[in-house]
């Protein structure tokens, strides 16, 4: 199993452009997230999938879009990229239930300029 | 002001030493803790997850142990290896949400030397 893969690792972007970040995950787990992370902050929520069909805000979901393309695929959408997402961006996934922990993927490093 | 604070915000331990990482949350109340860790430029992978009904958990050479009287949880490290290097973060999950809306602390940095 290859658990949560994403795409890119990296990436460059100017102010204004669009982009987004790919993530896929072979568990068969029902919940999807989008986080990012900042220096000297804890791991904020941007989007959630809580199970197939379904997507919610999190924290700080401000200049994002979310797609669940089904219950494998959940995909993170800048439409106008600005400096302040320059970021390290994570997808982690789980099974539905409050105790399950949450897997994650390797981080996606994406700087605005 | 961080509902999951952690200390020290970085240290340095010999190989083969023990150490002890601490986490104050105001979380409350909460479903379950988890400790996680993320080696530098990984994502963060679980070690250990109690509810708010256990007082430790082990992985391995790792020990959690969780204090509900005093919001408090540390993770103890046995005889630090140099792949302990990396930082570990204590999460608070709270009820509501259904597990989905994580409180994530700012991690503890954690550099083994030789």
């Amino acid at each position: 199993n290859a658990g949560v893969t994403q795409t890119p690792k990296f990436q460059v972007l100017k102010t204004g452009q669009s982009m987004t970040l790919q993530c896929a995950q072979d568990m068969n787990h029902n919940s999807m997230y989008w986080y990012r992370q900042d220096p000297g902050m804890g791991l904020r929520l941007i989007y959630y999938s809580a199970s197939e069909g379904t997507t919610d805000k999190g924290e700080v979901p401000n200049g994002y879009n979310v797609s669940r393309l089904n219950k494998r695929e959940f995909s993170l959408r800048l439409e106008s990229a600005a400096p302040s997402q320059t970021s390290v961006y994570f997808c982690a996934s789980r099974v539905a239930g409050s105790a399950y922990e949450q897997f994650f993927g390797p981080g996606t490093r994406l700087t605005v300029l | 002001k961080n509902q999951v604070e952690q200390s020290p915000q970085s240290l340095i331990i010999l190989e083969g030493k023990n150490c002890t990482l601490q986490c104050n949350y105001t979380v409350s109340p909460f479903s379950n803790l988890r400790w996680y860790k993320q080696d530098t430029g990984r994502g963060p992978v679980s070690l250990t997850i109690m509810t708010f009904s256990e007082n430790t958990k082990s992985n391995g050479r790792y020990t959690a142990t969780l204090d509900a009287d005093t919001k408090q949880s540390s993770l103890h490290i046995t005889a630090s290896q140099l792949s302990d290097s990396a930082s570990y973060i204590c999460v608070v999950s709270p009820p509501s949400g259904g597990g989905n809306k994580l409180t994530f602390g700012t991690g503890t940095q954690l550099k083994v030397e030789l």
